[in-house]
């Protein structure tokens, strides 16, 4: 079974920073990645943690205890346009979603 | 433009009714997927496909038909639609599984 949960949503203001967790419980790991989804558009790829550790890309950090089944995107210099879902995915042999979390970017 | 296409974008249809969602990619991905995104906005796999070869099927109810008629394209068939079937669903491909994903702009299905 698998078990993917996030917070549900936040609000934040330009500038600043923003954390977004996520907890799993899956039977085999193939990764784990962070989607960053629009509202009436796609997901899109933001990042992807194989091993234990912080990988940082530009404004957007993603961090991996995989001891600990835990996961977090780390969002600096928030802007208006970071105004977003973001979802967090296990790679199962096919990417298992949580249920995102809205980050709402205030003035 | 390389992409993972899929039409039509809006479809709205009676309950009872049959149809079907096109996608199609040229990316040369080997792996195509359909997702169904909810009200709720979680996103769940329904069914994989590997140089069309079916690879999972997620305990889909089988008025939901997938065909794949060649690696590029993989298509979705639903019949006696009902209302709970009303939802947003994405295509994706991948060169290799979980890797790499690129997803359609989605379908917005409601059915009255």
């Amino acid at each position: 079974g698998q078990n993917i949960d996030q917070p549900t949503e936040m609000t934040a203001t330009e500038g600043a920073i923003v954390q977004i967790n996520c907890t799993y419980q899956t039977s085999g790991f193939n990764g784990l990645f962070w989607y960053q989804q629009h509202a009436g558009e796609a997901p899109t790829f933001l990042s992807y943690n194989v091993l234990d550790g912080l990988e940082e890309k530009g404004r957007f950090s993603s961090f991996l205890s995989r001891s600990k089944g835990y996961s977090y995107l780390l969002l600096k210099e928030l802007q208006m346009k970071d105004s977003a879902s973001y979802l967090c995915a296990v790679g199962l042999n096919r990417l298992a979603f949580g249920k995102g979390n809205q980050v709402v970017v205030i003035p | 433009d390389t992409a993972v296409s899929q039409t039509p974008k809006y479809l709205v249809t009676q309950m009872g009714n049959d149809k079907s969602i096109k996608c199609e990619q040229n990316l040369g991905h080997d792996t195509m997927y359909w997702y169904k995104q909810d009200s709720k906005k979680f996103l769940k796999i329904m069914f994989s496909y590997n140089n069309k070869e079916l690879i999972i099927n997620e305990t889909v109810p089988n008025r939901f038909s997938p065909k794949s008629p060649d690696k590029a394209h993989l298509n979705l068939h639903i019949n006696s639609l009902e209302l709970g079937d009303s939802a947003v669903y994405f295509c994706a491909s991948s060169r290799v599984l979980d890797y790499g994903y690129t997803f359609g702009s989605g379908t917005r299905l409601t059915v009255v």
